[in-house]
């Protein structure tokens, strides 16, 4: 199985900040990555698929790059609806693996 | 709009069975893979299963196999997982999530709110 890690675990960031967040996978997935934010209470919600494609509706200031092995997650500036708990998740092969989740939470 | 509507949670004592089902709308269901994702409280994310659009084809993560059976009817387009010989560590909120043509190499959007499986005594 591919495990990922994703560091840090926990993240606090004040508002305006520009946020990083790493995700290492265990052997090369490709660009079969994504990146999934929830809030608490919430089902997660999709930011980027295949390691850096936006999706509709998600503001520019999420970015994503990376191949291989080693992934980011960066938020430029950061906002005060962005504080949640970020998740990376593999698809190149069964099973569809998560890391293990950064928290972003308020200076 | 595509729509996700999980149900059939609820407290089962250890040992027993349990159907979620999860209702969709607003897209071709049967075109689409689906998975099923759980969170145990205060944890992180677990896939547990996927679906090929037409239903020939299954994957689950090891921790279930052989214990949950995924399925789904696109006449009523409607995924389901049915869960037996149920342990503690499967309390968590159940989520569904639409795949594209497969699960394998796409991405899970959206998802459904989650519905909640306690196994206690």
């Amino acid at each position: 199985d591919i495990q990922l890690t994703q560091s840090p675990s926990f993240l606090s960031a004040s508002v305006g900040d520009r946020v990083t967040i790493t995700c290492r996978a265990s052997q090369g997935i490709s660009s079969y990555l994504a990146w999934y934010q929830q809030k608490p209470g919430k089902a997660p919600n999709l930011l980027i698929s295949v390691a850096s494609t936006l999706q509709s509706g998600v503001p520019s200031r999420f970015s994503g790059s990376g191949s291989g092995t080693e992934f980011t997650l960066t938020i430029s500036s950061l906002q005060p609806e962005d504080f949640a708990t970020y998740y990376c998740q593999q698809l190149n092969s069964y099973p569809l693996t998560f890391g293990g989740g950064t928290k972003v939470e308020i200076k | 709009e595509v729509q996700l509507l999980e149900s059939g949670g609820g407290l089962i004592q250890p040992g027993g069975s349990l159907r979620l089902s999860c209702a969709a709308s607003g897209f071709t269901f049967n075109s689409y893979a689906m998975s099923w994702v759980r969170q145990a409280p205060g944890k992180g994310l677990e896939w547990v299963s996927a679906i090929s659009g037409a239903g020939d084809a299954t994957e689950y993560a090891d921790s279930v196999k052989g214990r949950f059976t995924v399925s789904r009817d696109n006449s009523k387009n409607t995924l389901y997982l049915q869960m037996s010989s149920l342990r503690a560590e499967d309390t968590a909120t159940y989520y569904c999530t639409k795949c594209s043509a497969t699960c394998w190499h796409a991405w899970f959007d959206p998802w459904g709110q989650g519905t909640l499986v306690t196994v206690s005594s």
